[in-house]
């Protein structure tokens, strides 16, 4: 099965600064179709979780410009340019290419401010 | 306004049964295909399963720890998803998160707690 391992598990940060998380698959997640499923989200503290970004770089409508996806094939990354407070929360990366064992996420990383 | 409110949460004895509801409005639910997802305590996101639509025809698919024990259906005349739950576990206390997602958008509602204790 693929396996999604996210770096670091703590990312403080000071605000204003920019802030990049990893996230790394076992496995290739290119699908047949040409497409690499691969989301992240964010869940800020006591609340649900809020797609950010989808197939690596396309950002979710509300979604500041200050987040941006990048990455191919087993790694990819999520970068906040310029971080806020209300950035603070667990950010997980999600593979949707591989059926089965379906959705997969990261462990998560949990943004902090300094 | 976007809602997914899941119900039917609580307590239950392992071995015991439960059913989880997903009421959904303010987007086109049948054209959605939908998920559950659960979070135990303290712990990160968990794919539970997913249904597609009735127009993709397909089983619903399940995560190997719930396969067999677990059953997700939607009634889209009533726009509400269900994830009936058969001999839970300690293991499946989380809180249960519904997800819909169309070609543009993703939704989560606020999910259920699900405790299993003696």
């Amino acid at each position: 099965d693929v396996v999604m391992t996210q770096s670091p598990l703590s990312l403080p940060v000071t605000l204003g600064q920019p802030a990049s998380i990893s996230c790394r698959s076992s496995q290739s997640l290119v699908h047949s179709d040409g497409n690499t499923y691969l989301n992240w989200f964010q869940q800020r503290p006591g609340q649900s979780p809020r797609r950010l970004i989808y197939k690596v770089s396309n950002r979710d409508s509300g979604v500041p410009d200050r987040f941006s996806g990048s990455g191919s094939v087993t790694d990819f990354t999520l970068t906040i340019s310029r971080v806020e407070a209300e950035d603070v929360g667990v950010y997980y990366c999600m593979q949707a290419t591989h059926w089965p064992p379906g959705l997969t996420f990261g462990g998560g990383t949990k943004v902090e401010i300094k | 306004e976007v809602q997914l409110v899941e119900s039917g949460g609580g307590l239950v004895k392992p071995g015991g049964s439960l059913r989880l509801s997903c009421a959904a409005s303010g987007f086109p639910f049948s054209d959605a295909w939908m998920n559950w997802v659960r979070q135990a305590p303290g712990k990160g996101l968990e794919w539970v399963g997913r249904i597609k639509t009735k127009t993709d025809a397909e089983t619903p698919a399940y995560a190997a720890p719930v396969k067999g024990r677990f059953t997700i259906s939607r009634d889209d005349s009533k726009n509400t998803l269900y994830l009936l739950m058969n001999s839970l576990k300690t293991e499946d206390t989380a809180v249960y998160y519904c997800r819909g997602v169309t070609a543009t958008n993703d939704y989560w509602g606020q999910g259920a707690l699900v405790t299993v204790s003696s």
